[in-house]
């Protein structure tokens, strides 16, 4: 597609459950990032991805966090025994070459919501 | 580290006014500036970035921002803002010490009245 895309829009879970979030980079975009969004703090960094490796997960919250990106495309988020505190916006953008320089571009995102 | 403080959580102004979004960012080394936008419903969109060069750097609908290293400041200007401005703006920053990782701000939301 013509832009970065992610599944699902909205997602609504029990506390506890495991929730699978996906991102669809822009073809040929080689970083990958996910951030956590919530009301008035701005973007959390989580981690990004250079082609299928992950160099920097310093930003994930916690062991229940985990990331993967297979074939240099999508990328899923998985959080396992959600939380309340999980509830947030989750967004993911790609670039072109993760070099500090390229222009990031986001996806919708995913309204994550733990009851 | 890398951190960055947008000091103004909201900035209510009028239509054609003129608009001042502050950023300051801490940084050890050499650091590549940007301002992305997200309108209502929308997702995050690049207004603009300094890499290199001229300190005063332009960006789409009418925005610029300056780069002052003394003050580690990036502040984002408009001398005449619109209703359709009305949206969240986020400076961010990013440095090879941090390994390129970017970090954004908490955001100002910029409200435009009537």
């Amino acid at each position: 597609g013509a832009g970065v895309s992610q599944s699902p829009s909205n997602k609504v879970t029990e506390k506890g459950k495991d929730v699978e979030l996906r991102c669809d980079p822009i073809s040929g975009h080689t970083a990958l990032y996910w951030y956590r969004q919530s009301l008035g703090q701005g973007l959390e960094f989580l981690i990004y991805f250079q082609g299928n490796s992950a160099p920097d997960k310093s930003g994930l919250p916690s062991d229940r966090f985990s990331a993967e990106r297979t074939g240099g495309s999508v990328s899923t988020l998985t959080i396992q025994r959600t939380q309340q505190e999980d509830s947030a916006v989750y967004l993911c953008a790609s670039s072109f070459l993760n070099s500090g320089q390229s222009e990031q571009f986001f996806g919708p995102g995913t309204r994550l919501t733990v009851l | 580290a890398q951190s960055v403080t947008q000091l103004d959580s909201q900035v209510p102004v009028f239509e054609e006014a003129p608009v001042e979004l502050r950023c300051n960012y801490s940084s050890s080394v050499s650091v590549y500036l940007f301002w992305y936008v997200q309108y209502p419903n929308q997702g995050l969109q690049l207004l603009l970035k300094y890499l290199s060069g001229s300190t005063l750097v332009k960006g789409i609908n009418g925005f610029e921002a300056e780069f002052n290293k003394s003050q580690t400041s990036f502040h984002l200007r408009k001398p005449s803002v619109h209703i359709s401005d009305t949206a969240e703006y986020f400076c961010a920053v990013s440095d090879r010490a941090g390994g390129f990782k970017t970090i954004f701000g908490a955001g100002t939301r910029l409200f435009v009245k009537a």
